[in-house]
Parts: structure tokens; sequence; C-alpha cells
């Protein structure tokens, strides 16, 4: 069957950087997303990777393993804004989302 | 460019009532897709459209029926509503597929939905 495996909450310090760590399992792999979700708010993409490596965007980079079925999510300089949800979703051979269940991410001052 | 709109963002219903949940884009989008995402799991996808006269099921229809008339709406129709439907429903939309290459999904804000 077809798994995503996320840690369901973390907790990390304002201005530090924080990891979240994704593995899965699809029938055939076309890519991998990250989205962001505030609470009571909807997902909003963050980035997408489709090669092997490490995929930079401002304070947010995105890595990905495909031989390993492993993504990481690193954020970094944190703001209390980041406070969210942040889901993993790669695409199947279908071109079908597999969603995980997300990583809440709280940061403290 | 108001994006993709869902109407009405909280509902209640009584078992067995039915209701629709509006979505509509202004982005000439061909995919559009309904998920609902319930505490502690991901989002699961209800149904489908690639374009304009074409619908299809995803992981979890039933109860639900959709149609696409037009590019810009895709409405959600709950048959009878039960409890196991309250959730939050979202609606989302890219031009092509579910986040094909770089094309992600852009979505609604949301309906929440209680099925008392």
């Amino acid at each position: 069957g077809q798994n995503i495996d996320q840690p369901t909450e973390m907790t990390a310090t304002e201005g530090a950087i924080v990891q979240i760590n994704c593995t899965y399992q699809t029938s055939g792999f076309n890519g991998l997303f990250w989205y962001q979700q505030h609470a009571g708010e909807a997902p909003t993409f963050l980035s997408y990777n489709v090669l092997d490596g490490l995929e930079e965007k401002g304070r947010f980079s995105s890595f990905l393993s495909r031989s390993k079925g492993y993504s990481y999510l690193l954020l970094k300089e944190l703001q209390m804004k980041d406070s969210a949800s942040y889901l993993c979703a790669p695409l199947d051979s279908n071109y079908q989302l597999i969603w995980g269940a997300g990583t809440k991410l709280i940061i403290k001052p | 460019n108001a994006g993709v709109t869902q109407t009405p963002k909280f509902q209640v219903l009584k078992t067995g009532q039915s209701m629709t949940l509006q979505c509509a884009q202004d982005m000439n989008h061909e995919y559009m897709s309904w998920y609902r995402q319930d505490p502690g799991m991901g989002l699961r996808l209800i149904h489908y459209s690639v374009g304009a006269g074409i619908t299809d099921q995803g992981e979890v229809p039933n109860g639900y029926n959709v149609s696409r008339s037009t590019t810009e709406d895709f409405p959600l129709r709950l048959l009878s509503a039960a409890p196991s439907q309250t959730s939050v429903y979202f609606c989302a939309s890219s031009p092509v597929g579910q986040g094909n290459y770089n094309s992600p999904l852009h979505f609604g804000n949301g309906t929440r939905l209680t099925v008392t």
C-alpha cells in the first residue's frame, strides 16, 4: 500500500533551524510537494522536488532522495508566523497526490 | 483575481439532510477537486474533474455527488448527510492534474461542516 510518515508534532525556538522529515512508499513516483497550512486556513504551496537534491527558496529548502523514499523541509531563521502544519505529498505513478497527516510545528519565543 | 472561492464557510446539518457546497475558480483551471480533512489524517480526495463535463471518483466518494457543467464551477452535493461526514471540506484547482510537475494545487478557504 501507499504510506507517508511524518512526525506528528515538533517544537522549535524563534530564530533557530528545524528539519521536518517525510518518508514515503508509493506506487511509482512523479515528484513530491510540501504545503504549509496555518490553523483554520487552506494549504498553500511551498515547494516541489522531482530530482534528487536540495531546492532552496529563501528561508525554506526542500530535499529529496528518491532511492531512499525520503524528503525533508528545512526552515531557517524561524519566525513566529512559521507556526503551522507542514504537509508532505508525493505524486504516484498515476499523478495522484498521496497526502501525509502533516507535522504541526510550534515555534516558541 | 479571487482564486478559489468556497461557500458557505460554516454549515450545520441534521442527519438525513442534503446540501450543496459551492466552489468557483476564476483562473481558467482545467482541474478541480474536492478533499475532506479530518484530524490526524491526510487530505482525502472525494471527487475530481479534469475539465467541463468530466468527473471521476477519488478515494472516498460514497455519499457525495459532483458535476462540472462549466470550467469555473464544481459543486459538491451531500445526498443524505451522516455524522461521519462531519469534516472540513476543501476545493482545489490547478491548470493540469493534481500538481503535475511544477503546477501546484490552489485551495479554497474551506467549508466546516458539522452533521448532528
